[in-house]
């Protein structure tokens, strides 16, 4: 399996900022990518899943740029409750009949938000 | 609750004990998935069902660790012969097929004295 990588931070950022993060992938032929959040000591939750074109989900937008093998993810107007680990995730497999498919994670970027 | 479950939440053994985990998946869901995750790193697969048939186990799973899904429903994970660096939070996600989001349960966390 390929890697994804993401910077670890910690990104501090005051609450009402906007802070944007990204994440590569290196395998070109991957299919389906996602964003999920983790906190402390507990099971990463699907945030969203990330299309081609873009997609927003309230105050979170992400996007997919195949061509770069990248992803983004934007959250707007950050609160208090956005602390966490952010996880990039992509699913590396090729359908054939049941072949590959777990989940590649990078090891998460994790965000504080400060009052 | 109509999400994935796992038994136990934690689990502390001796080194060399066996130990087996059990994952309640989403009834509607047909995939069943293992990983494991250490403190600092992002989730790692270990293997995956499809219903009852088990389609790929990474080369993390070695030989001394076996799941199983025999009525392609709950999965039992086994882990034989523990060894310290068995520990880690294993965790069990269900999907309703290829290449949809994966949900995932509390987890196990092992601890190996």
């Amino acid at each position: 399996r390929k890697e994804v990588e993401q910077d670890p931070g910690p990104f501090n950022v005051p609450e009402g900022a906007t802070v944007a993060f990204n994440c590569t992938y290196s395998n070109s032929a991957s299919q389906s990518f996602f964003w999920y959040r983790q906190d402390c000591r507990k099971e990463p939750k699907l945030l969203m899943s990330v299309y081609s074109s873009g997609n927003e989900d309230g105050r979170f937008t992400a996007q997919l740029n195949r061509a770069s093998q990248y992803i983004s993810l934007l959250i707007r107007d950050s609160k208090l409750s956005d602390s966490a680990t952010y996880l990039c995730v992509v699913n590396q497999g090729e359908y054939s009949g049941g072949g590959a498919d777990g989940l590649t994670f990078g090891k998460g970027t994790h965000l504080i938000i400060q009052p | 609750d109509t999400g994935v479950s796992q038994d136990p939440r934690h689990k502390i053994t001796k080194r060399g004990q066996n130990v087996t985990f059990r994952c309640d998946p989403i009834s509607e869901h047909n995939r069943l998935y293992w990983y494991r995750q250490t403190l600092g790193q992002g989730p790692e697969f270990l293997t995956y069902f499809q219903n009852e048939a088990q389609l790929e186990k990474s080369r993390l799973l070695s030989d001394r660790f076996s799941a199983e899904r025999p009525k392609g429903s709950f999965s039992t994970l086994e882990i034989q012969r523990t060894e310290q660096g068995d520990s880690a939070m294993y965790l069990c996600a269900s999907s309703p097929g290829f290449n949809q989001p994966q949900h995932f349960g509390d987890g196990t966390r092992l601890s190996i004295l």
